[in-house]
């Protein structure tokens, strides 16, 4: 079982419109949860990082963080094409041990 | 800042061959990171250097896989023997320090063992 688990598998979104990305970890020692987004032949990129319980909003993406459940979603608001890409969630377990990454949500933003 | 390159973009090679993945961070980044990307077990730690020393290699096969960093311009992946299970996208990341802080992503080798 991975142990940073990521659904939907896949979201299709209207542009303009909200996607909301989720993300659970299984284990509860997490240090960091990171959003990374990866365009087809690229790699990841980050988007953001959350450590705290609540919200961080950087422009049109908001991270939210229940450390008591071990869970983080990602928002995305006013979607546009160029946000159609694989996003993933990551935890820092161990700082000598690094990412582990969950499989992946595909995001596609139809006209 | 051309960012992380890797080279070959795409690498071919026979089954029991030896593959050789090359690396070069973000000038001034300190820590270096190796990941494996396949379909079906999605993105994988291999290993870890900071200034050039070997961190952490928990990741990594221990029997065909090596990695080094033998200046802080450049890493190597090296896989002996290639299997085809060994078929995948090797990225390399860096990073200015630690865990905590943005890791900047290659965009990848392809390996394909036929």
């Amino acid at each position: 079982q991975q142990k940073v688990q990521q659904s939907p598998e896949s979201l299709s979104v209207p542009e303009g419109g909200m996607a909301s990305l989720n993300c659970t970890s299984s284990d509860r020692n997490f240090q960091y949860f990171w959003w990374y987004r990866q365009h087809s032949g690229e790699g990841p990129k980050a988007l953001m990082s959350i450590f705290s319980d609540g919200d961080k909003k950087e422009g049109r993406f908001t991270a939210h963080l229940n450390k008591a459940s071990l869970h983080v979603s990602l928002h995305i608001r006013d979607s546009q094409p160029s946000d159609s890409a694989l996003y993933f969630c990551a935890a820092i377990y161990n700082y000598a041990q690094g990412l582990t990454f969950g499989l992946g949500t595909r995001v596609s933003v139809f006209p | 800042n051309a960012g992380v390159i890797q080279t070959p973009r795409h690498k071919v090679t026979g089954k029991g061959q030896e593959a050789t993945l090359w690396c070069e961070p973000i000038s001034g980044h300190s820590a270096v990171f190796w990941y494996r990307q396949t379909i079906v077990q999605g993105l994988e730690f291999l290993t870890y250097f900071r200034n050039q020393a070997p961190i952490d290699d928990s990741g990594m096969p221990k029997e065909r896989f090596s990695a080094q960093m033998p200046n802080q311009s450049h890493s190597t992946l090296k896989i002996q023997s290639t299997q085809p299970q060994d078929s995948a996208v090797y990225l390399c990341a860096s990073s200015l320090g630690d865990w905590g802080v943005e890791q900047y992503f290659g965009p990848g080798t392809r390996l394909t063992v036929l």
